[in-house]
């Protein structure tokens, strides 16, 4: 079965420093993988996605980046951190078959705060 | 405009009863998607259900079944027996296009639910 994983599960961090976020899935190969910000109450929002090694598609212009060194590994950085970083980012993934029913499955997320 | 719209902020439900959360959405695209999520308070989403825009049944899955209603652009969640771990908050989603690069889904902003003993 697949799994995924994200780590650290709760960071704080003063503004202006760098961040990374990890997330490895495992059971399952060439997942689309994803990047989401959830602030306070709020639903989600795509930040990234990648479709393969190498490739990430942002979603909204920010100070964020991603990247994909492996197949299931999903990297979300920033070299500054900004107040408006804190939140609850959630990576998940899904396979690539293309159709309309391939679920998206998240992992257990990371809370950021940013002091 | 907003693509997944859930009107309903929070929710109360007594145990063993049955709630019905909104969920309407906007689309051109004739395939879509619609999918349901429950995120508790530990933070993860968890998958419950889905509905495809060619489906004629209403989707089921053990205590949730969804009321699909495609002229209305409405994908209702049921949840049927209210249980105490019911008590979270539910997302609406939906895929559009059959080849929508990369799957990407579009999230509502959710509907908290909290279960009366």
């Amino acid at each position: 079965s697949q799994t995924i994983h994200q780590w650290p599960a709760t960071l704080v961090q003063p503004v202006g420093s760098p961040l990374s976020l990890e997330c490895t899935v495992e059971g399952t190969s060439n997942p689309n993988l994803y990047w989401y910000r959830q602030a306070a109450g709020r639903g989600l929002q795509l930040l990234f996605y990648s479709v393969g090694i190498g490739q990430i598609s942002s979603e909204v212009p920010q100070n964020l980046s991603a990247s994909r060194p492996q197949d299931r590994q999903f990297i979300l950085s920033s070299k500054k951190l900004l107040l408006s970083d804190s939140g609850f980012y959630l990576c998940a993934w899904s396979v690539q078959t293309g159709a309309l029913t391939d679920t998206q499955y998240f992992g257990p997320g990371t809370r950021l705060t940013v002091l | 405009a907003q693509k997944i719209t859930q009107t309903q902020p929070g929710m109360f439900v007594q145990e063993k009863e049955a709630v019905t959360l909104d969920c309407t959405y906007d689309t051109s695209d004739q395939s879509y998607g619609l999918f349901w999520y429950k995120q508790p308070s530990s933070g993860e989403m968890i998958f419950l259900i889905y509905q495809g825009s060619y489906d004629e049944q209403n989707a089921t899955e053990g205590r949730y079944s969804l009321n699909f209603q495609k002229a209305r652009k409405s994908a209702n969640l049921v949840i049927s027996a209210s249980q105490l771990g019911d008590s979270a908050m539910y997302f609406c989603a939906m895929r559009e296009g059959w080849k929508a690069a990369g799957n990407k889904l579009t999230f509502g902003g959710g509907t908290r639910v909290l279960v009366k003993p």
